[in-house]
């Protein structure tokens, strides 16, 4: 049974084009969970989202950033005219429901490392 | 909002010696509190969680962690260190009514040496 599924590992973009960070969750698993960790920093909360539906997006830059999970595919971050700020690493947790508090948590994955030229 | 703090940026053991790893939260209503581990270019990995119940919590790997209400911590604690234990550690808070999310602490890089 595969893990969460991250890609690219390392994507390098340079000012001013888009960034596209996939994310398959776990089989079985229909809640998804971005986070972005900066250098030197913990990891902050960005989006939560379920099947078609975005749940919180609290976290998230009101500009250039969105989120998706269609019904069928990855979860997708997009990150449009990417600045040098935005260089970071991006860590995508899935659950089969409910939370961290649930029995089975979440999982995450190994995270796309994103570097903005 | 709950908030955590992680005292120690970087903490060096000895192989051996015992892991002390220090995490202080800040909740309104009674918190979730977990430690996770970062390997080099690696996702986190979860050691261990308090939710209800028992304070202290055994988790993986050896590391076990107390909840202490009166002094609103959560250290990880680990007996003897090993060379495998170098990594970073993650405190994180949630709440019922949390909205399913983390907050994490900046992270303690954890350095054992021979």
């Amino acid at each position: 049974n595969a893990g969460v599924m991250q890609n690219p590992r390392h994507l390098v973009r340079r000012r001013g084009q888009e960034a596209r960070l996939r994310c398959s969750p776990m089989k079985g698993h229909s809640h998804v969970y971005w986070y972005r960790q900066l250098p030197e920093e913990g990891l902050k909360f960005m989006v939560y989202l379920q099947k078609e539906n975005i749940i919180d997006e609290s976290g998230m830059p009101k500009e250039r950033f969105s989120a998706e999970f269609p019904k069928e595919g990855p979860s997708i971050l997009r990150i449009q005219q990417v600045v040098r700020g935005d260089s970071a690493a991006y860590f995508c947790a899935s659950s089969p429901r409910g939370g961290p508090t649930e029995a089975y948590g979440y999982t995450f994955g190994s995270g796309t490392r994103l570097t903005v030229v | 909002a709950q908030s955590v703090t992680q005292l120690g940026s970087h903490v060096s053991v000895s192989e051996g010696a015992l892991v002390l790893l220090r995490c202080n939260y800040s909740s309104s209503v009674p918190p979730y509190l977990f430690w996770y581990v970062q390997y080099p270019n690696q996702g986190l990995q979860l050691l261990l969680k308090y939710t209800t119940g028992a304070t202290l919590v055994k988790g993986i790997n050896g590391f076990e962690a107390e909840f202490k209400k009166s002094e609103t911590s959560f250290h990880l604690t680990k007996p003897s260190a090993h060379m495998s234990d170098a990594a970073e550690y993650f405190c994180a808070v949630t709440v019922t009514g949390g909205g399913n999310k983390l907050t994490f602490g900046t992270g303690t890089q954890l350095k054992v040496e021979l």
